[in-house]
């Protein structure tokens, strides 16, 4: 079965700090990660893909097959990037099963 | 992202009543997925759909219904048989590819009377 997990429901930086929001997932095949965010009252949008291997943001992840990790990571935490985050996980033979991890509720302090 | 569309913005139910949230996607998407958000609960799937006339029941299908009989529009009922209604619920669609993301509406806010 696809799980996804996210250990930290909470997690306060201070500006200007490294940031990392963990993700952990157990699926048997080949994973699809995501990263998804959302702001105050704005509405759930895809923040990164492990496919794409980019930067957005100044927020980059890597897909960690050995420890079945997807670690979301920025050097410098900025105010605005308070929000709620969450790991998903794409499986299937056309990525038709999708889960969501429980969120990590980022609070970056000035 | 601007091709989904949830409506209304802020909805509110009766006792006994059933009532329906709209989700209508123009991004030719063929997989919809709807979700309640309850505060730190994250998200959990109610209804899902892959193809026109075909949908699954996901973790918390009690209490609600769907219908799938266009391919742009996934509307769902939330029925009086839910005893808990009160929620944040999101309407989501995706291509069929493998590796593509899900797209998210804005959101149905229903409360109860």
């Amino acid at each position: 079965a696809q799980r996804v997990t996210q250990p930290e429901k909470l997690l306060s930086v201070f500006k200007g700090a490294p940031v990392e929001l963990k993700c952990n997932y157990s699926y048997s095949g080949s994973p699809e990660l995501f990263w998804y965010v959302q702001y105050s009252r704005q509405r759930l949008q895809l923040l990164l893909r492990h496919i794409s291997r980019e930067s957005i943001k100044g927020f980059t992840a890597d897909l960690n097959k050995g420890e079945t990790s997807f670690h979301l990571k920025k050097p410098f935490a900025q105010e605005e990037d308070s929000a709620m985050y969450y790991c998903a996980l794409s499986g299937g033979n056309y990525g038709q099963n999708f889960v969501f991890g429980p969120g990590t509720r980022l609070s970056v302090l000035p | 992202d601007g091709g989904i569309t949830q409506s209304p913005k802020y909805l509110f139910r009766k006792e006994g009543q059933n009532v329906t949230l709209s989700c209508e996607q123009n991004l030719n998407h063929d997989a919809m997925y709807w979700y309640r958000q309850d505060p730190g609960q994250g998200l959990r799937l109610i209804y899902y759909s892959q193809i026109v006339n075909d949908f699954q029941k996901g973790d918390i299908a009690e209490g609600y219904s769907v219908s799938r009989e266009k391919k742009e529009s996934f509307p769902l009922t939330v029925t009086s048989a839910q005893k808990n209604p009160t929620a944040f619920y999101l309407c989501a669609s995706r291509s069929a590819n493998r590796g593509q993301p899900q797209h998210f509406g804005d959101g149905t806010r229903l409360s109860i009377l």
